[in-house]
């Protein structure tokens, strides 16, 4: 099974600012990668596949990057709504796939 | 615009079998793409449960998590347009919210990120 580890577990940001998310892989994934967001009480939602291509109406502020067992979710200029839980899930190596234990973004 | 919708009892008792519905509008199941269940305990993350893949051809093929030791059956019902999942001698460790969601249906190809989720449906395993 390839265990993905996020870092950090939680990331204090404030609203304007860069976040920088951090997604590491037990063992290569190539670029198959995907970055997902939940807001408090909503269900999770894609915000990034192939390790960096951004889904249908991902603000361009969203950014992915990395290949292999090392990942990076950007979130340029931090918004009020972009408050929220992030998971990268890797789909290379399956069964299983796999998620993260996940990063919370918080206001700083 | 796809939909999916999730159904069925929200409390199950320890030992006995959770079966859930997704109904999917907006778009056939029949579609040479995967379908997916996913949980997340209370305050925890996400778990693949399984997975199910289905042909213009109706040929069907199914992926579970070895981490449910085969207590899971994913199946299909086309000509309602909906899949279902059951997991039996469930424990309370199997509270969460169940999710079902469609894989990679938005782009040419196969693929196997979730692009579409339902709602999401809580079910609580207590006697």
């Amino acid at each position: 099974e390839t265990v993905m580890t996020q870092s950090p577990a939680t990331l204090s940001v404030s609203p304007g600012e860069r976040a920088t998310l951090s997604c590491r892989a037990s063992q290569s994934v190539s670029t198959n990668l995907a970055w997902y967001q939940q807001r408090p009480g909503q269900t999770p939602r894609l915000l990034i596949y192939g390790a960096s291509t951004r889904a249908t109406g991902i603000p361009a502020r969203f950014s992915g990057s990395g290949s292999g067992t090392e990942f990076t979710l950007t979130i340029s200029s931090l918004q009020s709504e972009d408050f929220a839980v992030y998971y990268c899930q890797q789909y290379n190596n399956w069964p299983p796939l796999t998620f993260g234990g996940g990063t919370k973004v918080e206001i700083k | 615009q796809v939909q999916l919708q999730e159904s069925g009892p929200g409390l199950v008792k320890p030992s006995e079998t959770l079966s859930l519905i997704c109904a999917v509008s907006g778009f056939s199941i029949i579609s040479d793409h995967y379908w997916g269940w996913i949980r997340q305990p209370p305050g925890r993350g996400l778990e693949w449960i399984g997975s199910v893949y289905l042909s213009d051809n109706t040929f069907y093929n199914t992926y579970y998590n070895p981490s449910l030791n085969g207590r899971v059956t994913i199946s299909v019902d086309t000509s309602k347009n909906q899949f279902s999942l059951s997991l039996t001698s469930v424990t309370a460790a199997d509270t969460a919210v169940y999710y079902c969601a469609s894989q990679g249906i938005a782009v040419a190809g196969i693929e196997y990120y979730f692009d579409y989720w339902g709602q999401g449906t809580l079910v609580t395993v207590s006697s």
